[in-house]
């Protein structure tokens, strides 16, 4: 079993929809979790971050967690052409090995005009 | 300085060559890492510094990988004998010290084509 995993996708919505990334992970020692969006050919770039169970609001982005279910996922709201993507969930243990971070295979977003 | 920077961004070698890879970290993060990303997946970690000191290396690092960190500052990451098998992009983060998670920011990247 993968640590982080992810559906590869692509997941397709329409312009203006809400997109919904989701992410599941093994390790019940895993601290915090990212969201990190990565264009083709480019490096990822952080769009947010969560450590406590429940709701994260950022703008457009929405980061929710349920450490219990051991899941967790990123909204899109209002998505935009701009935001087809891969996004990358990763996840920190929060140990004496620094910052590491684990990341998922990613989910491709498409948003269709 | 605005963020990391990553030197060369493209790399094409014949398999057997070495190389080697420079990355300058956000001058005030005292952390460093190293990663290595292939097409489809995710970055995987390979190793990381606090200032000079090398911490951990995943065992994707093979020995004939080596990285170093002199005086705390740019890191290289050295690939001897290159094989296809390395052929990836290799991307460099830092971090301020711990708890400064927001700020774990990655170069641009180097993609490796080895040939």
């Amino acid at each position: 079993q993968k640590e982080v995993e992810q559906n590869s996708g692509p997941l397709s919505v329409p312009e203006g929809a809400i997109a919904s990334l989701n992410c599941t992970y093994s390790d019940r020692g895993s601290q915090s979790f990212f969201w990190y969006r990565q264009y083709s050919g480019k490096s990822p770039e952080l769009i947010m971050f969560i450590y406590s169970n429940g709701d994260k609001e950022d703008g457009r982005f929405t980061a929710q967690l349920n450490k219990a279910s051991q899941y967790v996922s990123l909204l899109i709201r209002d998505s935009q052409p701009s935001d087809s993507a891969t996004y990358l969930c990763a996840r920190e243990r929060g140990e004496g090995g620094g910052n590491k971070l684990t990341f998922g295979t990613g989910t491709q977003l498409k948003v269709e005009l | 300085d605005t963020g990391v920077s990553q030197d060369p961004r493209h790399k094409i070698t014949k398999r057997g060559q070495n190389v080697t890879f420079r990355c300058d970290p956000i001058s005030e993060h005292n952390r460093l890492y190293w990663y290595r990303q292939t097409l489809g997946q995710g970055p995987e970690f390979l190793t990381y510094f606090q200032n000079e000191a090398q911490l951990e290396k995943s065992r994707l690092l093979s020995d004939r990988f080596s990285a170093e960190r002199p005086k705390g500052s740019f890191s290289t990451l050295e690939i001897q004998r290159t094989e296809q098998g390395d052929s990836a992009m290799y991307l460099c983060a830092s971090s301020g010290p711990t708890g400064d998670l927001f700020g774990y920011t990655f170069g641009s990247g180097t993609r490796l084509t080895v040939v």
